[in-house]
């Protein structure tokens, strides 16, 4: 069964350091990954995603993201934190199919 | 460009009474519909999904239900609601084939 890990419930940094977000995930073949950020109150955005090609995927306001095929993982980073990348953050994962299989959600915390 | 509309923002309803929310989508043609119910601030929980006009697949049971009369409209029912029906409904529009999704601005539901 697919599935997605967010083992971290918060992570706090400080505006100018650099961030990252962990997943994991669990898929049979081959799988399509993707990042959402969520404000309060409102709906999620798309940041990025990974279907083949390059390790290393750009998105939306600086964010980055890095698939390692052996640690089964899709960590979200970017470089210099800003205080308002203070979100809630969540990976998804899918198998091609209709469905995206998302994690739990991790709180972004950058203060200022 | 595309464009996915929710409504109400919000909405307060008693135990007991019925429910309707409305999904538009602009911009594009036969797209897969998807409703998500999200608790708490956390974890999305997919309701229904649709992939054409009167095509509903239900994801988990319970109190819902879901219609497709238009081909980018997507209406999520219940007939009397619960309690626990309470939360923040999301909206999604994919293309035909999967992928990343695009969320509404989602709906505050609150049962009293």
């Amino acid at each position: 069964a697919q599935s997605v890990a967010q083992p971290e419930d918060q992570v706090n940094v400080a505006e100018g350091n650099p961030l990252t977000v962990k997943c994991t995930y669990s898929v049979s073949g081959n799988p399509y990954l993707f990042w959402y950020v969520q404000y309060p109150n409102r709906g999620l955005q798309f940041l990025l995603k990974y279907i083949t090609g390059d390790n290393l995927v750009k998105g939306s306001y600086g964010f980055e993201a890095e698939f390692n095929k052996s640690q089964t993982s899709f960590h979200l980073k970017k470089p210099s934190a800003l205080v308002s990348d203070s979100a809630l953050y969540f990976c998804a994962v899918t198998d091609s199919s209709y469905k995206l299989i998302f994690g739990s959600g991790t709180r972004l915390l950058v203060r200022p | 460009s595309q464009t996915i509309h929710q409504w109400p923002a919000t909405l307060v309803q008693p135990v007991g009474s019925p429910l309707s929310l409305e999904c538009t989508v602009e911009g594009t043609s036969n797209p897969n519909l998807y409703w998500y119910r999200q608790a708490a601030g956390r974890g999305l929980q997919l309701l229904f999904y649709s992939v054409g006009i009167g095509q509903i697949s239900s994801e988990v049971p319970q109190n819902l239900s879901a219609s497709r009369p238009q081909d980018r409209q997507f209406i999520l029912s219940s007939k009397k609601l619960l309690l626990s029906d309470s939360g923040f409904y999301l909206c999604a529009w994919s293309v035909p084939m999967g992928g990343e999704q695009y969320f509404g601005p989602g709906t505050r539901l609150t049962v009293t």
